[in-house]
């Protein structure tokens, strides 16, 4: 059974760094093929990928948030850590980390996590 | 402004078909990759409801199916349950710059 939970801070000021922690079971990142990946929601709108970190330690950035975004994994906790410096309030959303497999020519999330709320509010 | 487009909202009475579109471009659904379509209902994480165009994943009814053509991907959902009422997103893989995993911008499906 695979699950995955994130944790961090519910409240950050602008300027600020922003660490999450993903902590998930019933999965290695070691496996050939899997993923973990950071998906936001700001209140009302759609989904937004943030990045995504392989087994192999590649590492994919949105480019729209590239020079502010960090993925690493600690396999050995089984924990994947985003970090995103320099939050504004319009950062403000629901941040899910997702475990990722690959079929044919694409990857997809196929369990999520339930999510964490971050507000950006001095 | 979404990479790919659905509809804002699509409404159905119980027991209808309902399908849901999502339209990219030759950079990610046109250049051959897969669609994969996502459920999420109020106050809750996202589900996999399709991988790969056209798989459901297990425990997802073979009333939900979806199918892909050209630069166009399409959700249908056949005999309309109460339960269905969710928002819902479709996902790919875009080539270009703008995106790396891209998500449709999200249809608000209503159960009249």
């Amino acid at each position: 059974q695979i699950t995955l939970k994130e944790s961090g801070p519910t409240v950050v000021k602008p300027t600020q760094t922003l660490t999450l922690t993903c902590t998930f079971s019933g999965f290695s990142l070691n496996t050939l093929g899997v993923g973990v990946g950071w998906i936001r929601q700001p209140p009302g709108k759609a989904l937004e990928w943030l990045a995504l970190i392989y087994w192999d330690d590649d590492r994919r950035y949105s480019p729209f948030l590239k020079n502010r975004v960090t993925i690493t994994k600690d396999t050995s906790k089984n924990q994947v850590v985003l970090t995103l410096t320099n939050m504004d309030p319009v950062d403000t959303a629901t941040y899910y980390c997702a475990h990722s497999d690959s079929y044919g020519s694409g990857y997809y999330f196929d369990f999520w996590g339930q999510g964490t709320l971050v507000t950006v509010s001095s | 402004q979404s990479v790919l487009t659905q509809p804002p909202s699509v409404s159905g009475a119980p027991g209808q078909r309902v399908t849901i579109s999502c339209t990219g471009s030759s950079s990610n659904i046109g250049a051959g990759y897969d669609v994969h379509w996502y459920q999420q209902r109020p106050g809750k994480a996202p589900k996999l409801l399709i991988y790969g165009n056209t798989n459901r994943p297990s425990g997802v009814p073979d009333r939900i199916s979806g199918s892909k053509s050209g630069t166009s991907a399409s959700l249908a959902i056949n005999g309309l349950q109460a339960e269905d009422e969710a928002d819902y997103y479709c996902q790919s893989y875009d080539s270009t710059l703008s995106a790396s995993w891209v998500f449709g911008g999200g249809t608000k499906l209503t159960v009249l």
